[in-house]
């Protein structure tokens, strides 16, 4: 049981470059999220999911993309990265309806250097 | 809106010594759910502790221990006989019943700096 798992661990990109960040999870949980975090500021919510098939904005959505085709993976998207998206980027699940839904687990972290 | 805040952006003590963490938060909705996570040097995010906003009950847990107060919005965080390993950024998270899909909002974390 690998619980919520990264890839890749650490990536450079220039500037307009895209590339997706996967995020998976075998813990069979219904939802789905995508934080980044800043220094000094805590993680911030950029996507999130409830389901296979669905995905809503969090608080930080714009310039990123997500996709949720299927129940285990979640998809993070950036079409043409910036400066400002260099960042961690952590992906978490939780089991969603239920006891301690609430919940979430964390993935290892994905370290973003846009140059 | 919800809002966590975590006033000590840096915290250093000495090795067996007691260090508190404070966290504040503010909510309109009834029932919410209160967190603490860990994330030492190495990166990951570690879950310690949930609590319900209608379960005031304190819990201990070795040596931690996390006090939760309606009436003045915190739930405070104590690490007893604090030890090297304990060296960490700690958040404070908030996640809104009513809010879709159990979002978790975070306070901006305190770092726990544990000399030998």
């Amino acid at each position: 049981n690998a619980g919520v798992t990264q890839t890749p661990k650490f990536r450079v990109l220039k500037t307009g470059q895209s590339m997706t960040l996967l995020c998976a999870q075998d813990m069979n949980h219904e939802y789905m999220y995508w934080y980044r975090q800043d220094p000094g500021m805590g993680l911030r919510l950029i996507h999130y999911s409830v389901g296979e098939g669905t995905t809503a904005k969090g608080e930080v959505p714009d310039g990123y993309n997500v996709s949720r085709l299927k129940k285990q993976n979640f998809l993070l998207g950036l079409e043409s990265a910036a400066p400002s998206q260099t960042s961690v980027y952590f992906c978490a699940s939780s089991p969603g309806p239920g006891r301690s839904q609430e919940t979430q687990y964390f993935g290892p972290g994905t370290r973003l250097l846009v140059l | 809106a919800q809002k966590v805040t975590q006033a000590q952006t840096e915290i250093s003590v000495v090795e067996k010594e007691d260090v508190t963490l404070d966290c504040v938060y503010e909510t309109r909705d009834t029932t919410y759910y209160l967190f603490w996570y860990k994330q030492p040097p190495s990166g990951e995010l570690v879950f310690l502790i949930r609590r319900n906003s209608f379960d005031e009950q304190n819990e201990i847990s070795g040596r931690y221990s996390w006090n939760f107060q309606k009436s003045t919005s915190s739930f405070n965080f104590t690490i007893t006989a604090s030890q090297v390993v304990d060296s960490a950024v700690y958040f404070c998270a908030l996640s809104e019943a009513q809010a879709a899909g159990n979002k978790l909002t975070f306070g901006g974390g305190t770092r726990v700096l544990v000399k030998p």
